[in-house]
C-alpha cells in the first residue's frame, strides 16, 4: 500500500459524458501527478501540480481538466468522453517535485462504452 | 534519442540467474531517471530515482546505475527469485515532463 488513494476504482460510462476521478496524495506529499496506460499505450504523464497549482503539463487533452485543492487531493476531470478515453488512470505523489520518488496509486479503470 | 527505449522488451531468466537490462533516454535536459517494479494488476512500485552521472543504487539485489552523458541506465538483478517476475518500467525527467519506456517483462523460470 502506496498511502495513495484514488476513487472509485472502477468507472463505466458513456460517450459524450463527464466524470471526475479523484486521489488522495500521501500525507505529507505536495505533489500529485496524473497519467494515462491505454492497451496501446505505455503510461502517458498528463499533468503535474504542486501545492494547489499547475506546475508541468504532459500530453493532455483540452477536453481534461485537472485541479489540487487547499487540503492536496486532486480530481481530473474528463470530458466530452469519447470510446478512446477508456483507459487506466493512475495518480502519484511526492513530496517535492521531480527527482522525488513517486508513489502510485492503485488507479482508477475507465470504460467508456 | 527522443524517446525513452527499454531493452529487451521480454526476459526469461532461469531462477538463480543473474540478469540486466537497459534503458536509453535523451541526454539532453536531463533532470532525473526513475525505475519502477510493476506486477500484474498492480500499480508501478518505485525502485529508484537517480540524478546524478555515475550514480549508482543499490536495494536488496536490485542495483542500478546511471550514465547521463550517454543517456543510458542499467538494471541488474542478482540470484533472480519467482518474486522479481514483473515488468520493470524506466522514466525519464526532462523539461519538467517524464517520458516512461515500454518496460521489460521479466519471468523467471523456475
Amino acid at each position: 500500500d502506496s498511502g495513495v488513494t484514488q476513487t472509485p476504482k472502477h468507472l463505466i460510462t458513456a460517450t459524450g459524458q463527464r466524470v471526475t476521478l479523484r486521489c488522495s496524495p500521501r500525507s505529507g506529499d505536495l505533489s500529485v501527478y496524473w497519467y494515462q496506460q491505454s492497451l496501446d499505450q505505455g503510461l502517458q504523464f498528463l499533468i503535474q501540480y504542486y501545492n494547489g497549482e499547475e506546475r508541468a503539463k504532459g500530453n493532455i487533452l483540452e477536453r481534461f481538466s485537472a485541479q489540487q485543492f487547499p487540503d492536496l487531493h486532486s480530481e481530473l476531470n474528463l470530458s466530452s468522453l469519447e470510446l478512446g478515453d477508456s483507459a487506466l488512470y493512475f495518480c502519484a505523489s511526492s513530496v517535492e517535485q521531480w527527482g522525488d520518488t513517486q508513489y502510485f496509486g492503485p488507479g482508477t479503470r475507465l470504460t467508456v462504452l | 534519442i527522443l524517446n525513452v527505449e527499454q531493452s529487451p522488451q521480454s526476459l526469461h531468466v532461469q531462477e538463480g540467474d543473474s540478469t540486466n537490462f537497459t534503458c536509453s533516454f535523451p541526454s539532453s535536459n536531463f533532470y532525473a531517471l526513475h525505475w519502477y517494479r510493476w506486477e500484474t494488476a498492480k500499480s508501478p512500485e518505485a525502485l529508484f530515482v537517480m540524478t546524478l552521472n555515475g550514480d549508482e543504487k543499490k536495494k536488496g539485489r536490485i542495483s542500478a546505475t546511471l550514465n547521463t552523458k550517454e543517456g543510458y541506465s542499467y538494471l541488474y538483478i542478482k540470484g533472480s527469485q519467482p518474486e522479481d517476475s514483473a515488468t520493470y518500467l524506466c522514466a525519464s525527467n526532462r523539461d519538467d515532463k517524464i517520458i516512461f519506456g515500454k518496460g521489460t517483462r521479466l519471468h523467471i523460470l523456475p
